[in-house]
């Protein structure tokens, strides 16, 4: 069964900095691996798609790399804003289930201006 | 740019009553899903739907829960008997396609409904 797990919980730094958020996932046949941003009491805002033969996707100020042998993601935000606090949450679509995207817990970000 | 809606955006309830929450997947889409996140936990996967017919469910989609396509626009999910435990915030989301057939497969989600039974 699909574990995602996203560590830290929780991430504050300064604006300016640049910041790395990170996603694991125990079954490493995946189809796609996918980045969300929530806002409070808001819904799911996709902001990067990687298909499992790629190694990493670009937009904007974001990077998302994926490292399927080893289970791996992370997400990598430079010349962070304050605009950019939100909780990021990486999906998984697996082999075993293709239908279903599994959600890690994510990681709440806070900017300090 | 194409959105998933969804309605209401809160809705209280009653433990017992039935609620249905509406969504309007994006029109060219074929696979549809709804999702629900407890207040501090994880988004999860309740049920999917392709071609007028459940394709995945959970184990959290017991006889309480149904879904339907009524017009071949909107997407229904109805709790029949509502509990407390039901408070959450659903989310339905579309799809082009399936996983299984091409690599790229982006979900688009909607605003989410955010239910509270009393």
């Amino acid at each position: 069964k699909q574990e995602v797990t996203q560590i830290p919980a929780a991430l504050s730094v300064p604006e300016g900095e640049n910041l790395v958020l990170n996603c694991s996932f125990t079954d490493s046949a995946i189809y796609n691996l996918q980045w969300f941003r929530q806002d409070p009491g808001k819904g799911l805002t996709s902001l990067l798609l990687i298909q499992s033969s790629q190694r990493e996707q670009t937009s904007g100020r974001l990077n998302a790399s994926l490292d399927k042998s080893s289970g791996r993601s992370t997400l990598y935000i430079a010349a962070s804003q304050p605009g950019d606090s939100a909780t990021y949450l990486c999906a998984v679509i697996g082999d075993s289930s293709a239908s279903k995207i599994i959600f890690g817990s994510g990681t709440r970000l806070s900017i300090r201006p | 740019e194409p959105e998933v809606t969804q309605t209401p955006s809160h809705q209280v309830t009653q433990m017992g009553q039935e609620v249905i929450l509406r969504c309007v997947p994006i029109s060219n889409h074929l696979y549809f899903y709804w999702y629900r996140q407890i207040l501090g936990q994880k988004v999860e996967f309740l049920v999917s739907f392709y071609n007028n017919e459940i394709s995945e469910k959970s184990e959290i989609f017991d006889d309480q829960f149904s879904v339907e396509r009524p017009d071949g626009s909107n997407f229904t999910l109805k709790i029949r008997s509502t509990k407390l435990e039901d408070s959450a915030m659903y989310f339905c989301a579309s799809s082009p396609r399936h996983s299984g057939l091409s690599g790229a497969n982006v979900l688009t989600f909607g605003a989410g409904s955010r239910l509270t039974v009393l």
